[in-house]
């Protein structure tokens, strides 16, 4: 069951904060998130494995309530390089299946 | 291998004729994923290999679609009679299980015409 995500699409000025939401109707053993820029493979950016995990990359970090099956991902202070689309992967009793994905624009 | 290798890179096809796209994965890596991208689209889970056994075919579009791994290794995926709407870019990952980071090759850009 492919996971939901939200936004499907937002706007940033340099700086700006975002959050991006993914949820499953499935209950979830890890949340994978990556970045896609155009015309290029998925980046791995963070994989989170427990309950109330949280992780940070950068300015970038995740957290995952393993029992609402949901995991954000959020994006502080961001830059002209964040640009790009936000993929959450989950997998639980299935292999990593793939949200819609979040297009980020960040502009100057 | 230093990253997962697809190949080719481009394929142009006829509608009609039948096509096999390769990937080689990570050196090491038992699970092996295929995922579909369609213009602007997202990435469509096609099958998943754990060694050379395939638990989960549900992604397949069609009978059409076909795919294999041998010696825990490479992987074909064998579309047969092509249509237009399997143009698409097939990207295949690899990793060292399911709850493992997955790494991605750079894809097959497929255009039937």
């Amino acid at each position: 069951q492919q996971p939901v995500q939200s936004p499907q699409a937002v706007i940033l000025r340099e700086g700006e904060d975002a959050v991006i939401n993914c949820s499953s109707s499935k209950a979830l053993y890890s949340v994978h998130w990556y970045r896609q820029k155009h015309g290029e493979a998925p980046v791995f950016l963070m994989i989170l494995l427990k309950g109330g995990e949280q992780k940070g990359h950068e300015k970038i970090s995740a957290s995952f309530n393993e029992k609402k099956q949901q995991s954000s991902l959020y994006l502080t202070a961001s830059q002209l390089s964040y640009s790009g689309t936000y993929f959450c992967g989950t997998s639980g009793n299935t292999p990593l299946v793939f949200g819609k994905g979040t297009r980020l624009s960040v502009i100057a | 291998g230093a990253g997962v290798s697809q190949s080719p890179s481009n394929k142009v096809t006829e509608k009609g004729k039948d096509v096999e796209l390769r990937c080689d994965p990570i050196s090491g890596h038992t699970a092996l994923y295929w995922y579909r991208q369609s213009l602007g689209q997202g990435l469509e889970f096609l099958i998943y290999f754990q060694g050379n056994s395939a638990p989960d075919k549900s992604g397949l579009p069609s009978d059409r679609f076909s795919a294999e791994r041998t010696g825990g290794s490479v992987s074909t995926l064998t579309i047969q009679r092509t249509q237009q709407e399997d143009s698409a870019v097939y990207l295949c990952a690899s990793s060292l299980g399911i709850y493992t980071e997955a790494f991605f090759g750079q894809g097959t850009r497929l255009t039937v015409v």
